[in-house]
């Protein structure tokens, strides 16, 4: 079965320090990728995708990702975070011609401090 | 700046009452999906609809739950009866198949079954 795993659940750091947050995916196919960010009681919005191409994605607020297709990774980083990226990070997969369907991770929570 | 809505925003019952639930896709979209969040399981997908017509609802409970698409601008999520289990939050998302597979998540109702 197609799954998706986020290694950190929960993440603790002080601003400006970096960030990387791993994502793994299992499916062999072509595979459209995402990570989605929920902040504290609101909905989850796209913080980027990656369809083919450049294998490095840059997103909204500072954050890329980097498709390595021969791991089965998307992990997502940000040089310098900021005590606003607080929030529950979604990595999530799409098989290409599945109808848009999404599978996400478990999510990690990410709590910066001041 | 289009969106997806949800109402109720929030509904508390009792177990046994029926619940609905209510989302607006984004006008011109044609792909909805009903997820459901919770701290143990994560987000999991219940069902979702391309063109009106349900595509999968194997994530949902058949015998409690059910989603319809009365029309292109309308989809139902209904518990019938609730149980304390249900308690969650249910996002509502959408998007257009064939194009870049982003999707658009509501602000989500979060159902409290007492």
């Amino acid at each position: 079965a197609q799954s998706v795993s986020q290694h950190n659940h929960h993440v603790i750091l002080s601003e400006a320090a970096s960030l990387e947050l791993g994502c793994n995916y299992s499916y062999g196919g072509t595979v459209n990728l995402f990570w989605y960010v929920q902040y504290p009681g609101q909905h989850l919005q796209l913080l980027l995708k990656y369809f083919s191409g450049d294998p490095l994605v840059k997103g909204i607020k500072g954050f890329e990702a980097e498709f390595i297709k021969s791991k089965f990774s998307f992990n997502l980083r940000k040089p310098s975070v900021q005590w606003s990226d607080t929030a529950e990070y979604f990595c999530a997969v799409s098989p290409s011609g599945g109808y848009n369907k999404l599978i996400f991770g478990a999510g990690t929570r990410l709590a910066v401090h001041p | 700046d289009a969106r997806v809505t949800q109402t109720p925003r929030h509904k508390v019952t009792e177990m046994g009452q029926e619940v609905t639930m209510r989302c607006q896709p984004i006008l011109g979209h044609n792909t909805v999906f009903w997820y459901r969040q919770t701290m143990m399981q994560g987000l999991e997908l219940l069902a979702y609809f391309r063109n009106r017509a349900p595509l999968d609802d194997s994530g949902m409970p058949k015998d409690r739950f059910s989603a319809e698409m009365p029309d292109a601008t309308l989809a139902t999520l209904k518990i019938q009866p609730s149980e304390p289990r249900d308690s969650a939050v249910y996002f509502c998302a959408s998007g257009i198949s064939g194009g870049t597979y982003e999707q658009y998540f509501g602000p989500g109702t979060r159902l409290t079954v007492t």
